[in-house]
């Protein structure tokens, strides 16, 4: 069974800090994808990565896939009060279904 | 206009009832999913279908029957409510299902409680 395992669980900053929080795996993933829940609604897609070593960036957010494909972090700069959330990393298993990790809830206090 | 939504938002209701939740998207999408959220915030899929045929049905009871009249719609219908069947239910629908790199787009969820 493929497992995605993130951590921390729950992270509680002040306005201005940097953070990074980390998922991973001892199966390879063919893609890996990160998803912000906010409270009430649905989780809505940050960012897929597909290659080994790829890093993206989308604005203060930095993420990037292990050059195994078995991991990937979320790096977000100077974090700001509307970051806060629940973080998802979602991989494509095997069976071509999406296996969510069991996310990150971010709270950034200003 | 909404891309993906879900009806009701929420659901009590008893244990041993009947209870459907709707789902529609208007992108245009070939494939539909269910998933079960956990009170962990751990999120799960139950069924995927690609026009209107159902492609993934994980390990779910079968008192969970999914129906898709046509590739907008994906309804879940569950039988004999358990008090573990409390959890929010989220539909999605991506483009296609090739292989992991489509953006899957989320509805607002629906939470059910049962007492």
């Amino acid at each position: 069974t493929q497992l995605l395992e993130q951590s921390p669980q729950f992270l509680s900053i002040q306005e201005g800090e940097n953070l990074t929080v980390y998922c991973n795996s001892s199966s390879v993933f063919s893609s890996l994808q990160w998803y912000r829940q906010e409270p009430g609604e649905g989780p809505v897609l940050l960012v897929t990565v597909v290659t080994g070593g790829e890093v993206k960036k989308l604005k203060r957010l930095t993420f990037q896939f292990g050059d195994a494909r078995k991991d990937s972090s979320l790096h977000i700069t100077a974090a700001q009060p509307g970051d806060t959330g629940l973080y998802l990393c979602a991989g494509t298993g095997n069976t071509g279904k999406l296996i969510f990790g069991q996310g990150t809830t971010l709270q950034v206090k200003p | 206009d909404t891309a993906v939504s879900q009806t009701p938002k929420y659901l009590v209701t008893q244990m041993g009832n009947d209870k459907s939740i709707k789902c529609e998207q208007n992108l245009g999408h070939d494939t539909m999913y269910w998933y079960k959220q956990d009170s962990k915030k751990f999120l799960k899929i139950m069924f995927s279908y690609n026009n209107k045929e159902l492609i993934i049905n994980e390990t779910v009871p079968n008192r969970f029957s999914p129906k898709s009249p046509d590739k907008a719609h994906l309804n879940l219908h569950i039988n004999s409510l358990e008090l573990g069947d409390s959890a929010v239910y989220f539909c999605a629908s991506s483009q296609s299902m090739s292989g992991g790199t489509e953006t899957q787009y989320f509805g607002p969820g629906t939470r059910l409680l049962v007492l």
